[in-house]
């Protein structure tokens, strides 16, 4: 079946610290991958995606890299700030409009 | 401005109540789709729906109803036999995206509905 695990939070860094947060998934076919953002209190909004392996997501300075021989998808950003304090969530999409999330993780940025 | 619109942000029943909660899309997307999120956990699926008229149970779709009577909308309904219905609930739609994009499906949300019963 499809699924997505991600690492466990919470997650707590300086400001300016390098983040990496783990994204590994199974799946039939060729999905496409996804990190999504969401802030306190709202949705979720699609930070980035990736659709066939070795590509590379990218937005504001977080980039993601299908990697198809490890099954991952880590998300990375080299300077995190006070704002990017949100959960991120994995998740994969492989054949028509079934979306698969995993459980989320939590960073906080402290200054 | 394109987008999904929920409402109300926050709501409160007594038990017992049926509540429904909104759901209006203005980005032309076919398929929308009902979620629920509760403290540090994932989203589960409750129902989705591919077109008008038509709609699949989710994960968890018991002591849910839902309607889909136009494109635009896809309300969702808390039944009194749903056993643990407070949550965050959260509304989404999925576009394909064009050749150029890899032609791969991508879903939206929106702001999302906290719905307290007690």
């Amino acid at each position: 079946g499809n699924s997505v695990t991600q690492m466990e939070g919470p997650v707590t860094l300086s400001e300016e610290a390098f983040l990496t947060i783990n994204c590994t998934y199974t799946a039939t076919g060729y999905p496409s991958l996804f990190w999504y953002v969401q802030y306190p209190g709202e949705g979720l909004q699609l930070l980035l995606k990736a659709t066939k392996a070795d590509d590379k997501g990218s937005n504001k300075g977080f980039e993601a890299t299908y990697r198809k021989e490890t099954t991952s998808f880590h998300l990375e950003k080299g300077s995190v700030q006070v704002s990017d304090s949100a959960v991120y969530f994995c998740a994969l999409n492989t054949y028509g409009n079934q979306f698969y999330f995993g459980t989320g993780t939590s960073l906080t940025v402290i200054p | 401005d394109g987008g999904i619109t929920q409402s109300p942000k926050y709501l409160f029943r007594k038990e017992g109540q049926n509540v429904t909660l909104s759901c209006e899309q203005n980005l032309n997307h076919d398929a929308m789709y009902w979620y629920r999120q509760d403290p540090g956990q994932g989203l589960r699926l409750i129902y989705y729906s591919q077109i008008v008229n038509d709609f699949q149970k989710g994960d968890i779709a018991e002591g849910y109803s839902v309607s889909r009577e136009k494109k635009e909308s896809f309300p969702l309904t808390v039944t009194s036999a749903q056993k643990n219905p407070t949550a965050f609930y959260l509304c989404a739609s999925t576009r394909k995206a064009g050749p150029g994009t890899g032609s791969s499906y991508e879903q939206y949300f929106g702001p999302g509905t906290r719905l307290t019963v007690t």
